[in-house]
């Protein structure tokens, strides 16, 4: 696609439910990166896929975060029994080279209510 | 500790103004540096990167940033902003030693008076 896309681009779920996010990066893009987003606040960084190398989930906040992507295509983030703090933008990136630039989706707001 | 610090957190200037949003890194080798760009709703996009060679680099939409590694700092300047440019702005350095991770600063707001 021209772009990485993200569905849904709002979610709004009660406390404790399962949410599941997806992410559709650039067509060839080697590397996926996951970051988390606070109102008024910087980028918190998830978990980084590369091709087919174990992910760096160094970034995970919780157990209840997962995060799979199947080659190097659509990734989807988990997140488990949601709680309040889990409210944020969430945004997926992709690159081409593990050192180069990312490109952003427009990102899924997630409320927890 | 790799590190990146927007020192300003909200900035207001003048339609046809200068602009200067800096930002400063902590990074144990050469670092590949990045200035994107947050509209309302929106996702990042990138104005400009540094990766080596010529210390002052240009991109789109008239921004330009210049790497000084002495004062490890990597700033952001537009000569005249336009009402368009108000948004958010985040430096980012990576990737980070050993990892593919890239961090980033905690963002400046930008806000332009007409």
């Amino acid at each position: 696609g021209a772009g990485v896309s993200q569905s849904p681009s709002n979610k709004v779920t009660e406390k404790g439910k399962d949410v599941e996010l997806r992410c559709d990066p650039i067509s060839g893009h080697t590397a996926l990166y996951w970051y988390r987003q606070r109102l008024g606040q910087g980028l918190e960084f998830l978990i980084y896929f590369q091709g087919n190398s174990a992910p760096d989930k160094s970034g995970l906040p919780s157990d209840r975060f997962s995060a799979e992507r199947t080659g190097e295509s659509v990734s989807t983030l988990t997140i488990q029994r949601t709680q309040q703090e889990d409210s944020a933008v969430y945004l997926c990136a992709s690159s081409s080279l593990a050192a180069g630039e990312q490109y952003f989706g427009p990102g899924t707001r997630l409320t927890v209510t | 500790a790799q590190s990146v610090t927007q020192p300003d957190i909200h900035i207001t200037v003048s339609e046809g103004a200068s602009l200067e949003l800096r930002c400063n890194y902590s990074y144990g080798a050469t670092p590949y540096l990045f200035w994107y760009v947050q509209s309302p709703g929106q996702g990042l996009q990138l104005l400009l990167k540094y990766f080596s060679g010529d210390t002052l680099v240009q991109g789109i939409k008239g921004f330009e940033a210049e790497f000084k590694r002495s004062q490890s700092s990597f700033n952001l300047r537009k000569p005249s902003v336009h009402w368009s440019d108000a948004a958010e702005y985040f430096c980012a350095v990576g990737p980070t030693s050993g990892t593919y991770k890239y961090i980033f600063g905690t963002g400046t707001r930008l806000k332009v008076l007409a």
